[in-house]
């Protein structure tokens, strides 16, 4: 079975901290993605990354970065985390190996409250 | 732009009552449609992935069909258990890796 899990299912932190989201996949996936879920609004696209070092912008980038050193491993950090940021943080990973084959895989999401 | 309705945005059945949820979706070139399923607090969980026109998959008491519009995901003689947010997604021709998905439908199922 697929395996993506996140360092924190819970984290709460102050405005102006620095934050580090982290994602670890076990199934060799090329591709990563951060997303982040809010009500009435779906999950939307932060950063996704299709191979080490490499990282592109999604819908919504503005006030995050990301890190992909290693491929089983994508962080997501918030430079100086906001208030307009507390939401629910997804991690997934796909293979593009396979044609046809791009459904992606889910952490259990980091709920983060920034007060 | 890519983009996907889901409907309704909450369905409420009793127990055994069949129904079924609608996903609309605008992309150019579809390269795939996907169903998840989403338990509060939880990541969603993959279902199925539909790739053409007439297309039919199936999971226990879940089908799912795709035309060339919408997709639909069937649910026959649903248990408390299915009671979940499910979400719809779609891959277009540009051959970027990312979905796109839409909002969910709420589904609550009463014993």
């Amino acid at each position: 079975d697929v395996k993506v899990t996140q360092s924190s299912r819970y984290l709460v932190k102050r405005t102006g901290e620095k934050v580090f989201l982290e994602c670890v996949q076990d199934m060799d996936h090329e591709n990563m993605f951060w997303y982040r879920q809010d009500p009435g609004l779906g999950l939307r696209l932060i950063y996704f990354s299709y191979d080490v070092k490499m990282k592109e912008k999604g819908d919504i980038p503005e006030g995050y970065s990301v890190s992909r050193e290693k491929k089983e491993r994508f962080s997501l950090i918030l430079e100086s985390a906001s208030t307009n940021q507390t939401s629910m943080y997804l991690c997934a990973s796909s293979s593009s190996r396979r044609l046809g084959d791009y459904e992606q895989y889910f952490g259990p999401g980091t709920r983060l409250t920034v007060t | 732009e890519d983009q996907v309705t889901q409907s309704p945005e909450a369905l409420r059945l009793q127990e055994g009552e069949s129904s079924s949820l609608n996903c609309s979706y605008t992309v150019s070139g579809l390269r795939g449609l996907f169903w998840y399923r989403q338990d509060p607090g939880k990541g969603p969980e993959f279902l199925f992935t539909l790739y053409s026109a007439g297309e039919e998959k199936e999971k226990e008491r879940l089908k799912a069909t795709l035309t060339k519009k919408e997709s639909f995901l069937h649910i026959t003689a649903p248990k408390p258990e299915d009671s979940a947010t499910y979400l719809c997604a779609v891959r277009d021709q540009t051959g970027a890796n990312n979905l796109f998905f839409g909002t969910g439908t709420r589904l609550t199922v009463i014993p």
